[in-house]
């Protein structure tokens, strides 16, 4: 079977770094992607990972771990614009989603 | 550049009808994704389609059932509704060749109500 673990909810004030991390378990892996889902919208991509090290797309980076199972994204320069669901999956399979909330 | 369309935007049903969703994958792609996201969950994949065959299945029954045209299109067909279809269904598309979908654009999905 497949599960990924992720934070239920992260809080951060403007102009902050925010990490949210994932562990994964699953039968095959084939690389962790990352997406953004605002609040009546649409799941978006993000990232994506398929070897280990970090890949970075402006403000957002992205991480992956093969051998311990771990990755996060790292998200630089908040703004009240990245409140939103943040979901990481593998095979397309989906965690349960981290809610980033930005403070002014 | 159209992407991933799909119809209708809501739909209220009965216990025990039946529904059919319907998606037009982003233009170029050949695989489609279905997803039921309940509200506060993330999306619970359902099936992949390619070539016009099931490839990969989730954890649902078989009421759930899918179909792929030779345009890409597919269709999502749930029988015999249940209060707990009530959802977001989500269609996303990828490329075969990106390998196992990992990066997939999604439609705007189709809101369920089962009453």
């Amino acid at each position: 079977g497949q599960s990924l673990e992720q934070p239920s909810e992260v809080t951060a004030v403007e102009g902050a770094i925010v990490q949210i991390n994932c562990t994964y378990q699953t039968s095959g892996f084939y690389g962790l992607s990352w997406y953004q889902q605002h609040d009546g919208g649409a799941p978006t991509f993000l990232s994506y990972n398929g070897l280990d090290g970090l890949e970075e797309t402006g403000r957002f980076s992205s991480f992956l771990s093969r051998s311990d199972s771990y990755g996060y994204l790292l998200l630089q320069e908040l703004q009240m614009k990245d409140s939103a669901s943040y979901f990481c999956a593998v095979t397309g399979r989906f965690g349960a989603g981290t809610r980033l909330t930005v403070k002014p | 550049d159209a992407g991933v369309t799909q119809s209708p935007t809501h739909l209220i049903k009965t216990r025990g009808q039946q529904v059919t969703l319907r998606c037009s994958p982003k233009s170029g792609h050949d695989t489609v994704s279905w997803y039921q996201q309940a509200l506060g969950q993330g999306p619970q994949f359902i099936f992949q389609y390619y070539e016009e065959e099931e490839r990969q299945r989730g954890n649902f029954p078989d009421r759930f059932s899918g179909h792929q045209f030779p345009n890409y299109s597919s269709e999502l067909n749930v029988n015999a509704l249940l209060l707990g279809d009530s959802a977001l269904y989500l269609c996303a598309s990828s490329l075969a060749l990106s390998g196992y979908s990992y990066e997939q654009y999604f439609g705007p999905g189709t809101r369920l109500t089962v009453t």
